[in-house]
């Protein structure tokens, strides 16, 4: 089945504890994003990634890392988590890379994360 | 600079009724256009999309939108209204005009469908 997982789901944690969000897709899609949800504010982009060694920064960048070693994963790292990183994260790919984006952005199922 | 505005938060409709959820995007150079629509607990899904070719966009489950470039729109809308319609709706603008693959999204409109 065609998926993008997340992994862990759900997290609790506290400040300053490392911590990786892991997003794996099975479709051989070259574009990967992180997005976070917050009430009110919509989605928003962390980073993306347009093929493997190739990532970007997208609209809140700041506190977060990424790296795309291989194609088909693409995890989210947060070296220092802040209580203002208590959100809900979204993994998303898609096929190409032409711009402007035009292909449909697969969904993983979310990560709510809590930074006590 | 891209940019989207979902002009409604909330909107509230009887069921069998035409839906409304509004869209303005801002942009220097032909955007593509998305809607998305995001049921409780879960992930987001496409309900369609315009990518330069038909100005009216046709949708799953009955949606449809119009890209009117003369008004920055891109609205969304469906003739009659089903329960299984209430969720949250997030309109994504992908801007050409850099080589970007960025992607913003609108505060998004919680659609709810009373019986």
């Amino acid at each position: 089945e065609a998926q993008v997982t997340q992994n862990p789901r759900y997290l609790i944690t506290v400040t300053g504890k490392k911590l990786t969000v892991t997003c794996s897709q099975n479709m051989n899609h070259e574009y990967m994003s992180w997005y976070r949800q917050d009430p009110g504010l919509g989605l928003r982009q962390i980073y993306y990634s347009m093929n493997v060694e190739v990532t970007d920064k997208g609209d809140v960048p700041e506190g977060y890392k990424v790296s795309r070693k291989e194609k088909r994963n693409f995890p989210l790292i947060l070296e220092s988590p802040s209580p203002n990183q208590t959100s809900l994260y979204f993994c998303a790919s898609s096929v190409g890379t032409v711009f402007p984006i035009t292909d449909t952005q697969y969904f993983g199922p979310g990560t709510r994360l809590t930074v006590l | 600079a891209q940019s989207v505005t979902q002009l409604d938060s909330h909107v509230s409709v009887s069921e069998g009724t035409p839906v409304l959820l509004r869209c303005n995007y801002s942009s220097s150079y032909s955007p593509s256009l998305f809607w998305y629509v995001q049921h409780p607990n879960k992930g987001l899904q496409l309900l369609l999309k315009y990518t330069s070719a038909a100005t009216l966009v046709k949708g799953i489950n009955g949606f449809e939108a119009e890209f009117k470039k003369s008004e920055t729109s891109f609205h969304l809308t469906k003739p009659s209204a089903h329960m299984s319609d209430a969720a949250e709706y997030f309109c994504v603008v992908s801007d050409g005009s850099s080589n970007t693959g960025k992607l913003i999204f609108g505060q998004g409109t919680t659609l709810q469908v009373k019986p």
